[in-house]
């Protein structure tokens, strides 16, 4: 099944505690990007990755660093979290062919609360 | 720069039509899109429209695109309860990297 996993889907750490928040698509994609939503501001753009060793700040990158190594995997990093980083994440892909449509696929979330 | 935007909420009474409204700004955009988001989960496709188009139906689904005003509308008929979810505009440009740009969704809230 063509799927997103991210994980944990739940996470409550405090400030301080480093922490990485996994993402791996099944589906050979370029592109994968992560997401913040927050109520009343809607999804913004954390940091995107456009291809192995090839990553772009977004919107919101301050405080989170991430890295592609590999196609399928693009873990979000909080190397000193605050609490203005609770927030539900998260992670999508596709693939960026032009000419098509381009779906993005969206994991399930993490829920991520910062004491 | 580019710039997608819809109203944060809509409520509507079961059996009702929905419409969600969009504006954006790039002007070059070739597709359009509708994701939804159901309590608890990510978002999905709901459906899409090539710039090239003014209006895509799908079963309750209709997609109105007016290129001149940058305006985009999902209208969905028959609203029932398990509509219920944020909708999300979505436009795609023309530059290289494909990359969408997201409104910050319209909380659609359906009740008997």
């Amino acid at each position: 099944e063509a799927q997103v996993t991210q994980n944990p889907r739940y996470l409550i750490t405090v400030t301080g505690k480093k922490l990485t928040v996994t993402c791996s698509q099944n589906m050979n994609h370029e592109y994968m990007s992560w997401y913040r939503q927050d109520p009343g501001l809607g999804l913004r753009q954390i940091y995107y990755s456009m291809n192995v060793e090839v990553t772009d700040k977004g919107d919101v990158p301050e405080g989170y660093k991430v890295s592609r190594k590999e196609k399928r995997n693009f873990p979000l990093i909080l190397e000193s979290p605050s609490p203005n980083q609770t927030s539900l994440y998260f992670c999508a892909s596709s693939s960026p062919v032009g000419g098509r449509y381009n779906e993005q696929f969206f994991g399930p979330g993490t829920r991520l609360t910062v004491l | 720069g580019e710039d997608v935007e819809q109203s944060l909420f809509l409520s509507v009474r079961e059996g009702d039509s929905s419409v969600i409204n969009c504006t954006y700004t790039d002007s070059s955009s070739t597709y359009l899109y509708w994701y939804k988001q159901e309590p608890g989960a990510g978002l999905q496709l709901l459906t899409y429209i090539f710039s090239n188009m003014d209006m895509k139906q799908d079963q309750r689904l209709t997609v109105l695109l007016n290129k001149k005003d940058k305006h985009l509308s999902l209208r969905i008929a028959d609203t029932q309860t398990g509509d219920s979810a944020i909708y999300f505009c979505a436009e795609r440009g023309t530059g290289g990297s494909y990359i969408p740009t997201f409104g910050r969704g319209t909380s659609l809230i359906v009740h008997p």
